[in-house]
């Protein structure tokens, strides 16, 4: 067990749907990440957010949005659906060192019909 | 921009043979390097990391040596269960003020038959 939760762990859903994706990061770490893998893109990097303030920003559509909260979990959220965003969705924390490893959730599966 | 290359999949071994998993990187500085494994159903476990030119990292078994000279970091196992199988995820992170998000190589499915 990682100490990362991630909710729900199966998610089907209509394309133009929205969902919310959520992530409860391991106690005491500041970060939080989100990557979504699929099939023909691998493991790509969404976004990341560091105690609250977005710090880094990767693959992520515009559809696409994402927020930590003061009790530092965090939510993606996906608009708009399309069948193409059929993924594993993984949410992973870490403590602001610098080497520090990410300790993922075990993913949300989306599957867009 | 940052990237790393893994040998493609699957590999197939039978039990108790040596496995290695090439893997490659391109990034300016010098990069933490990691590997990590994610059995069937699951997300991604840590599996061992190095953090500087020339250093080990091992762990059940699994060893690699990050090498700044090749800019490589292969995955070795010197005998392998069934247990073992798993897709194997290369990756590195430059730390920054930012924070470390991981760039990971495509994968590779190792499957190990008894």
């Amino acid at each position: 067990d990682s100490g990362v939760t991630q909710t729900p762990k199966h998610l089907i859903t209509a394309t133009g749907q929205r969902v919310t994706l959520r992530c409860s990061p391991r106690s005491g770490d500041l970060s939080v990440y989100w990557y979504q893998q699929s099939l023909d893109q691998g493991l790509q990097f969404l976004i990341q957010y560091y105690n609250g303030e977005e710090r880094a920003k990767g693959n992520i559509l515009e559809r696409f949005s994402a927020q930590q909260f003061p009790d530092l979990h965090s939510e993606l959220n996906l608009s708009s659906l399309e069948l193409g965003d059929s993924a594993l969705y993984f949410c992973a924390s870490s403590d602001p060192g610098q080497s520090a490893e990410a300790f993922f959730g075990q993913g949300t599966r989306l599957t867009v019909v | 921009g940052d990237s790393v290359t893994q040998m493609e999949g699957p590999v197939t071994l039978s039990e108790e043979a040596f496995l290695t998993i090439n893997c490659t990187y391109t990034a300016t500085g010098y990069p933490s390097l990691f590997w990590y494994v994610q059995y069937p159903g699951e997300g991604l476990q840590l599996l061992l990391k190095a953090t500087k030119a020339d250093d080990k990292g091992s762990n059940k078994g699994f060893e690699a040596t990050y090498r700044k000279e090749t800019t490589s970091f292969h995955l070795e196992k010197g005998s392998v269960q069934v247990s073992d199988s798993a897709v194997y995820f290369c990756a590195l992170s430059r730390f920054k003020a930012a924070g470390n998000k991981l760039t990971f190589g495509g994968g590779t499915r190792v499957l190990v038959k008894p």
